[in-house]
């Protein structure tokens, strides 16, 4: 079956850092890799999708990048981390019957 | 952006007590996906309505969709206090591109 590792759950980062979440999926090949945000108390928005190694398509414009070195690895990363940053930040593989499998998501706080 | 909204936003019911959430969406979409999600939790698929198809059961799920006004709905029958929980409706367009209503919090109280 697939499997989505998101890591670390939570993370508390001051403005101005660097930021680097990292997704690595299981049990599927080539996936449909997505980054969604969520704020507290709303839907998802989603950031990023990619279809394939190296491609990277941009929902909105912001402060965040997208980057697929490895078909079953999806990297989220930020040069200076604003506090409009802050959110629960959710990997997702798209299923072969169409659902989504989410990862379990990190918990970003930008101090 | 988001798909659309979802109605109500909050729902509080007894336990046994039947649980209607409903959803809107903007676009044309391929099929029309429910989620759930636990307080600070990942998603977890519940139920893919096509949209060809206009009813689908899962277990004591049930939902619709009216391509024609652009709606689904979500019916939990006979609610039980694990229900508890927000669920979210999520429109796939052409692309492979899922997005998400704003949400429906369900609490069920035992």
């Amino acid at each position: 079956s697939q499997t989505i590792h998101q890591w670390p759950a939570t993370l508390v980062q001051p403005v101005g850092s660097p930021l680097s979440l990292e997704c690595t999926v299981e049990g599927t090949s080539n996936p449909n890799l997505y980054w969604y945000r969520q704020a507290a108390g709303r839907g998802l928005q989603l950031l990023f999708y990619s279809v394939g190694i190296g491609q990277i398509s941009s929902e909105v414009p912001q402060n965040l990048s997208a980057s697929r070195p490895q078909d079953r690895q999806f990297i989220l990363s930020s040069k200076k981390l604003l506090l409009s940053d802050s959110g629960f930040y959710l990997c997702a593989l798209r299923g072969p019957n169409y659902g989504y499998t989410f990862g379990s998501g990190t918990r970003l706080t930008v101090v | 952006s988001q798909q659309g909204e979802e109605d109500p936003q909050a729902l509080s019911i007894q336990e046994g007590e039947n649980a209607t959430m409903n959803c809107s969406y903007k676009t044309s979409i391929n099929n029309l996906q429910w989620y759930r999600q636990n307080s600070g939790r990942g998603l977890v698929h519940l139920i893919l309505i096509r949209s060809n198809e206009r009813e689908k059961h899962s277990g004591r799920l049930r939902v619709t969709l009216d391509t024609s006004k652009k709606s689904s709905s979500l019916l939990i029958t006979a609610s039980r206090a694990a229900d508890t929980a927000s669920y979210f409706c999520a429109g796939e367009t052409s692309g492979s591109r899922l997005t998400f209503g704003e949400g429906t919090q369900l609490t069920v109280n035992p």
